[in-house]
């Protein structure tokens, strides 16, 4: 069975510093890992996916996310925090043997400070 | 216009109450999915289908039903509303499996923000 941790529900960071956002994951077989990202009011958008190709993968807005098999991490950074990153970030899992099936962390809440 | 169209956005409703949401796509995609989202729990998967003649169970579909009247369209039905099930749903839509991408990612629409008193 999949299964996602998003360490700290609670994210704050001062405008112009590192943005790092922790998952790790549970998979029985090779996963793929994807990162959304939800504004206000609005649905999940996709940030990244891992799909095995590299293990660091870019992202839009920036957004970047490694894949570290030995610890079974897929941790999202951004050298630099814009008051426009605040929201609400999404870790994901899905095993290449089922299908479209997501499985998500609990989500963690950046708040951007200026 | 949105790819993935949910109506309502909103809804406010009593206990005991039928309510229906409604989700519409124009991406094209056989795959269609209804979640809940309560806080720190991230997004739960209720119901799941694959073609219009494919409805599956997800993790908590419990006090939850589905139709998928057409390729572009999947309702979430709540028989007989209760509190508990005051959260925010949102329907997603994917393309299956393939390829050298592997999974696909699923695309969201806005949500039906749902409170049942």
């Amino acid at each position: 069975a999949q299964s996602v941790t998003q360490l700290g529900s609670h994210v704050s960071v001062s405008e112009g510093a590192l943005v790092l956002l922790r998952c790790n994951y549970s998979s029985s077989v090779p996963p793929y890992l994807f990162w959304y990202v939800q504004y206000p009011n609005q649905g999940l958008q996709l940030l990244l996916k891992y799909t095995s190709a590299a293990t660091l993968v870019k992202g839009i807005n920036g957004f970047e996310a490694e894949f570290k098999k030995s610890e079974t991490s897929f941790h999202l950074t951004k050298p630099s925090a814009h008051m426009s990153d605040a929201a609400e970030y999404f870790c994901a899992v899905s095993e290449n043997n089922a299908g479209n099936m997501l499985t998500f962390g609990g989500g963690t809440r950046l708040m951007v400070k200026p | 216009d949105a790819d993935v169209t949910q109506t309502p956005r909103n809804r406010i409703t009593k206990t005991g109450k039928r309510i229906m949401l409604e989700c519409s796509q124009t991406k094209g995609h056989d795959r269609m999915y209804w979640y809940r989202q309560d806080p720190g729990l991230g997004l739960r998967l209720i119901y799941y289908s694959f073609d219009v003649k494919d409805i599956n169970k997800g993790e908590i579909s419990d006090g939850y039903s589905v139709s998928r009247q057409a390729q572009a369209k999947f309702s979430l039905s709540l028989e007989s509303a209760i509190p508990n099930q005051t959260a925010l749903y949102f329907c997603a839509t994917s393309d299956p499996p393939g390829g050298t991408g592997g999974n696909q990612p699923q695309h969201f629409g806005d949500g039906t923000r749902l409170s049942i008193l």
